[in-house]
């Protein structure tokens, strides 16, 4: 079955400062991976995906994620920290057949310290 | 262009009623998926509709159910409400039920059962 692991719940940066988010997933074949963020309130909102190609995928809001089929990981990263980037993230695998059910990671909550 | 809407925004109930949660698509969207994301549980896949059939279904016992219009708008109906029926309640819909989609999520209802 697939799972996706997130390993760090709450993380604290400093505005300016860099982020890498950590995403550990566990399935048979090539995934499609995606990012997701939701600020409170809100539903969930596309950062980027993976399907296939170039493994340095890049996003909106400045940020990118390099899928890493060795390590089964997909970190999600940005140079810049900006306040408005406070909000929970989530990492979610999607199987390769018909009908794209998602399965999403507990979440990292991002805390954005000026 | 509108975006996946949803209602009530917040839904109150007791014990043992019934909840019903609509959804409706982007204009053009044929699938509708249902998430359900409870605290401590993260995000989990409920239902999924295409055209009006139930595609695929999360392991959620069967007092959670729903339907497709045909106007591709969704409902979902919770029988015999429990007190971990409480939780955030996302719909999202697709293209087509194509797994290269990327799905777009509403803001999701909250639903409160005491």
């Amino acid at each position: 079955a697939q799972s996706v692991t997130q390993p760090d719940i709450h993380i604290t940066v400093s505005e300016g400062a860099s982020l890498e988010l950590r995403c550990n997933y566990s399935y048979g074949a090539t995934p499609y991976l995606f990012w997701y963020v939701q600020s409170p309130g809100q539903g969930l909102q596309l950062l980027l995906k993976y399907f296939s190609g170039d493994t340095l995928v890049q996003g909106i809001k400045g940020f990118e994620a390099e899928f890493k089929r060795s390590q089964s990981s997909f970190n999600l990263r940005k140079p810049s920290v900006h306040w408005s980037d406070a909000a929970e993230y989530f990492c979610a695998v999607g199987p390769m057949e018909y009908g794209n059910k998602l399965v999403f990671g507990a979440g990292t909550i991002l805390r954005v310290k000026s | 262009e509108a975006g996946v809407t949803q209602s009530p925004t917040h839904l109150i109930k007791t014990r043992g009623q019934q909840a019903t949660l609509r959804c409706s698509p982007i204009s053009g969207h044929t699938s509708v998926y249902w998430y359900q994301q409870a605290l401590g549980l993260g995000l989990q896949f409920l239902l999924w509709y295409d055209e009006g059939e139930e595609r695929n279904r999360g392991n959620f016992p069967p007092r959670f159910s729903g339907r497709q219009f045909p106007n591709y708008s969704s409902e979902l109906n919770v029988n015999a409400l429990e007190l971990e029926d409480s939780a955030l309640y996302l719909c999202a819909s697709t293209e087509d039920g194509s797994s290269y989609n990327e799905q777009f999520f509403g803001p999701g209802t909250r639903l409160t059962v005491l």
